[in-house]
């Protein structure tokens, strides 16, 4: 079975830092691409970052360029999502994504599956 | 980036009767291999959302035949046949013609 597990979330005061990561089972994690995808409270998804299977290349959403960055061990089938300095419109369910559909352009690879999140919230 | 509009933001539906979801984009998705570059997302609440179809109308492995997902170019439908109480959830279409990936508003189903 295709496991996505994430771990890392919690309160976070704005201008903090914090990491996520996931644990990855069941499939060649080596061969996927991987993103984060998160959703604020009672809101639509945005996808975050996504990195390539040999962790060569990661692409950001403008919003958190900068400021997060995506890893991956592919040792440990793990990935993980650095995020400094943190701000209110970050806090959102985080969710670990693998990009599906085979496609050797990134971006033309939809998310399945996905993890069952951890929450981030961003307050004082 | 790619504009993601879908319609209507919520909908009720007897059980057994049909629901139809919008889905509109800024761009065209069609590529030139002849394929739409969408899929559609069931959220159940309190769980993370779900694949159900890719390629604007390919259902994924498991995903019943009440779902059937049509359209091309920039509008794109979700339908829903014989609803059932299961199906009370969030849907959501994605792009995944160009970077960034985006996706739909949502619409939120229930029963009438």
């Amino acid at each position: 079975e295709v496991r996505l597990v994430e771990s890392g979330g919690g309160l976070v005061q704005p201008g903090g830092s914090l990491r996520l990561s996931c644990a990855a089972s069941g499939f060649t994690f080596s061969t996927y691409g991987m993103s984060w995808v998160r959703q604020a409270p009672g809101k639509g998804l945005e996808w975050v970052a996504s990195m390539n299977q040999d962790g060569s290349q990661t692409y950001y959403v403008d919003s958190v360029k900068g400021r997060f960055t995506i890893s991956r061990d592919n040792a440990k089938n793990s990935l993980h999502l650095q995020m400094t300095s943190l701000r209110a419109e970050d806090t959102a369910v985080y969710y670990c994504v693998r990009d599906e559909g085979g496609q050797s352009v990134w971006w033309n690879n939809w998310f399945d599956p996905w993890g069952q999140g951890t929450l981030v919230p961003v307050s004082s | 980036d790619i504009v993601m509009t879908q319609s209507p933001d919520s909908l009720a539906v007897s059980l057994g009767g049909m629901a139809t979801i919008n889905c509109k984009s800024s761009r065209s998705l069609l590529y030139i291999n002849n394929k739409n570059y969408l899929a559609w997302y069931q959220q159940k609440p309190g769980q993370p959302p779900k694949v159900l179809i890719s390629w604007a109308s390919t259902r994924e492995s498991g995903v019943p035949d009440r779902f059937s997902g049509s359209g091309s170019g920039t509008d794109f439908t979700l339908s829903i046949s014989n609803l059932q109480a299961e199906d009370v959830a969030l849907y959501f279409c994605q792009q995944y013609y160009s970077t960034p990936r985006t996706f739909g508003q949502g619409t939120k189903l229930e029963i009438k």
